[in-house]
């Protein structure tokens, strides 16, 4: 059973600070690593998908980093807005494997 | 933009019952993914089709969940009797591929199932 774990489970942000929330999974036999936001009463959205240590990808307001040697990968946000808030999801995937997601951070934006 | 249907968005079920779920993913994507999701925990697969085939169902409770996708598009996930445990968020996603790359999966809004 493959080990991935969101840090932390909930937060508050004040309109306009910025934040950010860690997804730690295995080290070994990697091969990506998803975020989705998911807000409520909708679909999980595709944020970003990583596949190389060191990676950054960047949509707006929201980035991510990607370390596969340590095995995390930081979420920011930056000016937090109230329709940032949603829970965000991070799932692991190893080679030839399925997804296997964290039990995701949910984020409250308060204005 | 073409989006995964599902249906109903909400059942309330009484336990011992039987319920079904409906998914009908975006067209041309041959895999289909079905996750049931308890609150608080991550989205967990419970059965994966390519076109009208199971590639993986290793985390579906066999002796009451059953899954079809018989002409490899739409799918219905179904729990016979339900049980007060089986209360939770079920979501179905769908993609293009499964092979080699990082097919992106598509999901759609879920059906919250509360088993009485």
């Amino acid at each position: 059973i493959l080990n991935v774990e969101q840090s932390p489970q909930s937060l508050h942000v004040q309109e306009g600070d910025s934040t950010n929330f860690t997804c730690s999974f295995p080290s070994s036999n990697f091969y990506a690593l998803h975020w989705y936001r998911w807000e409520t009463a909708k679909s999980p959205e595709a944020l970003f998908v990583m596949t190389l240590n060191g990676d950054e990808k960047k949509k707006g307001r929201i980035s991510a980093t990607l370390n596969t040697k340590e095995g995390y990968s930081y979420l920011y946000i930056k000016g937090s807005q109230p329709e940032d808030s949603a829970t965000y999801l991070c799932a692991f995937k190893a080679a030839g494997n399925k997804l296997t997601f964290g039990g995701g951070t949910r984020v409250l934006v308060k204005p | 933009e073409a989006e995964v249907a599902q249906s109903p968005r909400y059942k309330i079920t009484e336990k011992s019952q039987a319920v079904a779920f409906w998914c009908d993913p975006i067209s041309g994507h041959a895999t289909l993914y079905w996750y049931r999701q308890i609150l608080g925990q991550g989205p967990e697969l419970l059965v994966q089709f390519q076109d009208e085939s199971v590639v993986d169902d290793s985390q579906l409770p066999k002796d009451r969940f059953s899954a079809e996708r018989l002409k490899g598009v739409d799918s219905t996930l179904k729990i016979q009797p339900a049980e007060l445990g089986d209360s939770a968020m079920y979501l179905c996603a769908s993609s293009f591929s499964s092979g080699t790359g990082n097919w992106e999966q598509y999901f759609g809004p879920g059906t919250r199932l509360t088993v009485t």
